[in-house]
């Protein structure tokens, strides 16, 4: 079973360039989220999407675009890097049904901009 | 908002040590609570979770956790550690809401444990 998966896993930008970091699951999840990790930080929300065609803000949205046309897919795009986007990024997906729910993360995706 | 509080930022424990990883949650309402960790390199893996019924879940590899709704704590304990559990610990949390459905998660700052042999 594939679950999450992310890619690239590395990936150096320069400032002002523009990348998509791309996230499929296949788990037929509803739920789906872009997390960021920073050291001593734990991982922020950025953004998420409650299902096809729907997005919404998380704690650290600025600088980031998502979209969400189907429900396996959700990507994140920089438009201008900046070193602050210098990071770990996890993808994450889940059924949100009743009683609660279980997250599942992809690999990861490291970011660096110089 | 919710937040999630590891008071604990790096703990250093020899093998066969127990071990006690404090966590505390703001939210008055119902939650959903969950313990993360994340091996060196890689992504984050469910160790346990708490949604309902019994308050000490047990997870995978020997971990537990008890929910004690009335100091707002969901604290990781296991007896005896082992090297392979070096990694770090992540306690998240999520509201349940009047449906039955839960919002995002709120994740903490992480606690490193580094397991000495």
């Amino acid at each position: 079973n594939a679950g999450v998966t992310q890619t690239p896993k590395f990936r150096i930008l320069k400032i002002g360039q523009s990348m998509t970091l791309q996230c499929a699951q296949d788990m037929n999840h509803n739920y789906m989220y872009w997390y960021r990790q920073d050291p001593g930080m734990g991982l922020k929300l950025i953004y998420y999407s409650v299902g096809a065609g729907i997005t919404d803000k998380g704690e650290v949205p600025n600088g980031y675009n998502v979209s969400r046309s189907t429900t396996e897919d959700f990507p994140l795009r920089l438009e201008l890097a900046a070193p602050s986007q210098t990071s770990v990024y996890f993808c994450a997906s889940s059924f949100q049904g009743t009683s609660g729910n279980t997250i599942y993360f992809g690999e990861g995706s490291w970011l660096t901009v110089v | 908002a919710q937040s999630v509080s590891q008071h604990n930022h790096h703990v250093i424990l020899s093998e066969a040590a127990s071990l006690e990883l404090g966590c505390n949650y703001s939210y008055g309402g119902t939650v959903n609570l969950f313990w993360y960790v994340q091996y060196p390199g890689q992504h984050l893996q469910l160790l346990l979770k708490y949604f309902s019924g019994d308050p000490l879940v047990k997870g995978i590899k020997g971990f537990e956790a008890e929910f004690i709704k009335s100091k707002f704590s969901f604290n990781l304990r296991k007896p005896s550690v082992q090297w392979s559990d070096t990694a770090e610990y992540f306690c998240a949390v999520n509201r349940r809401r009047y449906t039955g459905t839960a919002s995002k998660l709120t994740f903490g700052t992480g606690t490193r444990l580094q397991v000495t042999l």
